[in-house]
């Protein structure tokens, strides 16, 4: 089982859609998450960072994370075709720590 | 927010060449640095890690002496692809993070080319 777990996609999905992206994680100690978003050819970009469970707004984006299901979700609301690219789940278990990326979910929104 | 530049943004080189790339921290000091490499349609493969001032870290499978990283300042580090082969082709990453904090910042990418 690898450590951190994402959909690779890709989704498509129509313009003004909710957009619900997930990752799965194995290891219990892991604390602080973060999104990130990547366009094609393009150094990912930093959307949420979260610490510990709970709910973040920004915009658009709410990421939540649920550590007792060892699961976390970033939600897109009105989808624009600007949203399409890959998005990338990352996460440790101290500030010191590397990250552990998931595989990425390849996201689509038609217009 | 917080900016890094790369740079070049793409490189091609021939085989047998030394490539360098550049990371910079624009608007905060870089205590860490991260280097990646993601080849098409993957994730990103975390290739070394280097804190200000002292020796990089590589991960196993990583040749320190083929990728050599320098972080010589909290604003600047190097990655240099030295003797260059057509299979080290790939989109370099360069990630930076500030003391006490766990979120990191990436640079643009570099897309290199050996031929």
């Amino acid at each position: 089982q690898k450590e951190v777990e994402q959909d690779p996609g890709p989704l498509s999905v129509p313009e003004g859609a909710i957009v619900s992206l997930n990752c799965t994680y194995s290891n219990s100690a892991f604390q602080y998450f973060m999104w990130y978003r990547q366009y094609s050819r393009k150094g990912p970009e930093l959307l949420m960072y979260t610490y510990s469970s709970g709910n973040k707004e920004d915009g658009r984006f709410t990421a939540q994370v649920d550590k007792s299901s060892k699961y976390i979700s970033l939600f897109i609301r009105d989808s624009q075709p600007s949203d399409s690219a890959t998005y990338l789940c990352a996460m440790s278990a101290t500030y010191g720590q590397n990250f552990v990326f998931g595989p990425g979910t390849r996201l689509s929104v038609l217009p | 927010g917080a900016v890094v530049s790369q740079h070049p943004s793409r490189v091609i080189c021939k085989s047998g060449t030394s490539v360098k790339i550049e990371c910079r921290s624009l608007d905060f000091q870089a205590t860490t640095m991260f280097w990646y490499r993601q080849f098409p349609k993957q994730s990103l493969m975390l290739m070394a890690t280097s804190n200000e001032g002292s020796k990089a870290t590589y991960e196993q499978g990583v040749e320190k002496d083929k990728f050599l990283i320098n972080h010589a300042s909290l604003t600047l580090s190097t990655l240099t692809v030295t003797s260059a082969h057509p299979e080290d082709s790939s989109f370099y990453i360069c990630s930076a993070r500030t003391g006490g904090r766990a979120e990191a910042f990436f640079g643009q990418g570099t897309r290199l080319t050996v031929v």
